[in-house]
């Protein structure tokens, strides 16, 4: 069974420009979840999304937004980018059963210059 | 979701066992134990959870003690891939966000 896919996994901006990153869960898993992960911060919860709908949401600005698609998966857009946004984004995807065991990708490294 | 405390590292021989202990002594009846690890610039990786009886699976051993207050993680025969930090986390299953500690840095060497 292939695992989260999460592609491009490097990428470079400058400030101002926008991205969007995207993920592809485990085959039947229908919830996504999306992180930062830096070294300062650790790992921060961005939002879930569960059969296309947001179902959680962590406490990042409005310039992070993401969607699911009806193949579960997932895209995560950050516009106008700032140098804090430099980290690792990692997606993860779970049943969204009782267990909720999430399973990660590779991550996305953005770096913004 | 209770707070965990582990060493912030330790060291192991090639081949010997890795035991990783955890104290979470605020645990609540109805949270889980989950572990993780994250090798350098990868992705974080489910290693194993338990609620209260030992679990093991093919890649670790959880041994929880009866108090629920601590546990340990056991890696049986350490390998050099086996280097990175490793999590323990206390949470709810219905728990929909994961919360990263500082973590265990493991390191095995040859």
């Amino acid at each position: 069974k292939a695992g989260v896919t999460q592609t491009p996994r490097y990428l470079i901006k400058t400030r101002g420009q926008q991205v969007t990153l995207s993920c592809s869960p485990i085959s039947g898993h229908r919830s996504v979840s999306w992180y930062q992960q830096t070294p300062g911060q650790g790992l921060q919860f961005l939002f879930e999304y569960f059969s296309e709908t947001q179902r959680n949401k962590g406490n990042f600005p409005g310039r992070f937004s993401g969607r699911q698609f009806s193949n579960s998966r997932s895209e995560m857009n950050v516009s106008t980018l700032e140098l804090g946004d430099s980290a690792l984004y990692l997606c993860a995807s779970s049943l969204g059963d009782a267990k909720n065991i999430q399973y990660f990708g590779a991550g996305t490294r953005l770096s913004v210059l | 979701d209770a707070k965990t405390t582990q060493p912030p590292s330790m060291d192991c021989a090639e081949g010997r066992a890795a035991n990783l202990p955890c104290n979470h002594s605020t645990i609540s009846g109805n949270e889980y134990v989950y572990w993780y690890r994250q090798i350098h610039s990868q992705g974080p990786q489910y290693i194993i959870h338990g609620l209260k009886n030992n679990e093991t699976n093919e890649m670790a051993s959880l041994i929880i003690t009866e108090d629920r207050k601590s546990s340990t993680l056991t890696l049986p025969h350490a390998t050099l891939r086996d280097t990175a930090v490793y999590y323990c986390i206390v949470r709810a299953p219905a728990g929909y966000k994961l919360s990263f500690g500082a973590g265990t840095t493991v390191t095995v060497r040859a």
